[in-house]
């Protein structure tokens, strides 16, 4: 089945203890996305990547930082995670080709972060 | 800047009811426009999706058309169900391979038996 899997699904953590958020894609997708969202705030784009070794910042990159070693996985790391941090965050993939954008993305099941 | 405009929800219907969830959108250029759905605990799902104007998108009985000229990407289904309950996110991507996507806040939809 094409899906993209995120882990974990849930996490509590205090503030300051590095953590990792996997996501991995199972469609050869070359990009990658990373997402937040937050109530009244809709989705907001974090980090994403064309392709490996290729990524750039979004909207919303402060405190956050990811890594693109191979193509189908997208780790989001938070080195020193705030209360501020707390949200709900997806991991998406799309393919590319001439036209990127008529793809739509793929999206993950979710990771619900909560920071103390 | 470009931007997406959805209604406020919630959205409160009966079963059966006629379904509208206004979008509108400002964007340079000629965006692919959106529908996704987000069923509760779980991510979002692309329901529906228009390249390029006067088309329509459509599935699972819901459907939209891109209407240029006044910026706009409704989403409509005749007749909903309780399973129809969820979050609907109104979304554009931008062309010229930037591969932005910006999405709307999104409209809770409560359907009651």
């Amino acid at each position: 089945e094409a899906q993209v899997t995120q882990n974990p699904r849930y996490l509590i953590t205090v503030t300051g203890k590095k953590l990792t958020v996997t996501c991995s894609q199972n469609m050869n997708h070359e990009y990658m996305s990373w997402y937040r969202q937050d109530p009244g705030l809709g989705l907001r784009q974090i980090y994403y990547s064309m392709n490996v070794e290729v990524t750039d910042k979004g909207d919303v990159p402060e405190g956050y930082k990811v890594s693109r070693k191979e193509k189908r996985n997208f780790p989001l790391i938070l080195e020193s995670p705030s209360p501020n941090q707390t949200s709900l965050y997806f991991c998406a993939s799309s393919r590319s080709g001439d036209r990127p954008q008529i793809y739509g993305y793929t999206f993950g099941s979710g990771t619900r972060l909560t920071v103390v | 800047g470009d931007s997406v405009t959805q209604m406020e929800g919630p959205v409160t219907l009966s079963e059966e009811a006629f379904l509208t969830i206004n979008c509108t959108y400002t964007a340079t250029g000629y965006p692919s426009l959106f529908w996704y759905v987000q069923y509760p605990g779980e991510g979002l799902q692309l329901l529906l999706k228009a390249t390029k104007a006067d088309d329509k998108g459509s599935n699972k009985g819901f459907e939209a058309t891109y209407r240029k000229e006044t910026t706009s990407f409704h989403l409509e289904k005749g007749s909903v169900q309780v399973s129809d309950s969820a979050v609907y996110f109104c979304a554009l991507s931008l062309p010229s391979g930037t591969y932005k996507y910006i999405f709307g806040t999104g409209t809770r939809l409560k359907v009651l038996a």
